[in-house]
């Protein structure tokens, strides 16, 4: 079975704080996304990632950076913090093509104070 | 840019019966694929069912099924015999055809199913 994992499943960090969300798939996936989700609002893409140190930016990429430096890994950090980053975070990766589905970790809930 | 849109934030149905979630999209591209997503209580994203656009033919798996009208962008899923274990959320989601993109999701349909 794909696996994929998320660090932490709830977290909370105070405003200002730079925080490390960490990703970690077992399927040797080239493709590997950052969503954030949020009530009434779906799943928005913050970064993705089709190669190892590359990246793209999705729809809301502010007040966010990623880091791929091994093709398992694909880490989202908030450089600092702020109270309207409170969310869920879901990491996901699939294959190159687009025909494949994408697999989702468990979601991290990440509250800022 | 492509853009999912689900109308129904909320839907319900009793055990047994049919249900259909609506979906539509907005895209200039004539090769695509799109998906239907469930996440439980648990907030487990699963596939439920996945369409190529080049396809006349609609999906299925098992209970669940689509309807796709490429010409209308709608991409509606059905769900029959509803069971209690299909009460979730459920995203309509849009993909293009090239390598390295991102799955582009709707605002989710939470589905209540009662006994």
């Amino acid at each position: 079975d794909v696996k994929v994992t998320q660090s932490s499943r709830y977290l909370v960090k105070r405003t200002g704080e730079k925080v490390f969300l960490e990703c970690v798939q077992d399927m040797d996936h080239e493709n590997m996304f950052w969503y954030r989700q949020d009530p009434g609002l779906g799943l928005r893409l913050i970064y993705f990632s089709y190669d190892v140190k590359m990246k793209e930016k999705g729809d809301i990429p502010e007040g966010y950076s990623v880091s791929r430096e091994k093709k398992e890994r694909f880490s989202l950090i908030l450089e600092s913090a702020s109270t309207n980053q409170t969310s869920m975070y879901l990491c996901a990766s699939s294959l190159g093509g687009g025909r494949t589905e994408a697999f989702f970790g468990q979601g991290t809930r990440l509250t800022v104070v | 840019a492509q853009t999912v849109t689900q109308s129904q934030p909320e839907m319900s149905v009793q055990e047994a019966e049919t249900v259909t979630l609506s979906c539509t999209y907005d895209t200039s591209e004539s090769d695509y694929y799109l998906f239907w997503y469930k996440q439980p209580p648990s907030r487990q994203m699963i596939l439920v069912i996945r369409q190529e656009a080049y396809k006349q033919q609609n999906a299925t798996e098992n209970r669940f099924s689509v309807n796709f009208q490429k010409a209308a962008k709608s991409f509606s899923l059905k769900i029959s015999d509803s069971q209690l274990g299909d009460a979730a959320m459920y995203f309509c989601a849009y993909r293009r055809h090239q390598a390295g993109t991102a799955l582009i999701f709707g605002k989710g349909t939470t589905l209540s199913v009662s006994s």
